[in-house]
């Protein structure tokens, strides 16, 4: 069974700092997906960003990178210039193939932005 | 313009009742899906539809039934509720690997 580890309840982080939230997986699979979602209060799940397993260049969007390790079986989230509307809990989840399939989810790490 | 909506947004019932949520989403994908978040916040698969069929089940009490009546709708009934179904429902859609999520539906159960 696929599992997704997110080893960090809670993050806090001032504002135009830099954050990592780690995120580690676990499968025997080749091809999947991983992927960032952001729920902030209004509760609103959003894409934040995602990486095809097969690629060795790290996704980016914006001020936000992954840095991924598939040996490590590690997907870490990095926010450069963290800004007050970062805050939120992130997720990271796991797809198996791309056709259907279910996301596997983490526990979920909470953001707090300071100014 | 909304991409993936789900009515109601608040859904407050009295155990033993039966209750709708519905789904709609005008992104023109194939696959949609629910998920529940539980009270800590975690996040699991019920259902998954494509072309209006079922090819996800993932162990949900047979109270729940989703129901497809086309590909840009499904809808999830639940009867006979119970304290333990009070979570937020949420719908998503694809079309590939990524997966779009509606506003979800708090469900209180009293």
């Amino acid at each position: 069974a696929q599992t997704v580890t997110q080893s960090q309840p809670e993050m806090s982080v001032q504002e135009a700092e830099t954050v990592t939230l780690s995120c580690t997986y676990d499968t025997s699979e080749n091809n999947y997906y991983l992927f960032w979602y952001k729920q902030p209060p209004s509760r609103q799940m959003i894409l934040v960003i995602r990486q095809e397993a097969y690629k060795q260049q790290n996704a980016t969007e914006n001020r936000f990178s992954v840095n991924f390790q598939k040996a490590a079986k590690s997907f870490s989230l990095k926010i450069s210039d963290s800004q007050l509307g970062d805050t939120a809990m992130y997720f990271c989840a796991f797809m198996v193939g791309e056709y259907g399939n279910k996301l596997v989810f983490g526990a979920g790490t909470i953001l707090r932005v300071k100014s | 313009d909304t991409a993936v909506s789900q009515t109601p947004k608040y859904l407050v019932t009295q155990m033993g009742n039966d209750k709708s949520i519905k789904c709609e989403q005008n992104l023109g994908h194939d696959t949609m899906y629910w998920y529940k978040q539980d009270s800590k916040k975690f996040l699991k698969i019920m259902f998954s539809y494509n072309n209006k069929e079922l090819i996800i089940n993932e162990t949900v009490p047979n109270r729940f039934s989703p129901k497809s009546p086309d590909k840009a709708h499904l809808n999830l009934h639940i009867n006979s509720l119970e304290l333990g179904d009070s979570a937020v429902y949420f719908c998503a859609s694809s079309q590939d690997d990524t997966q779009y999520f509606g506003p979800g539906t708090r469900l209180t159960v009293l």
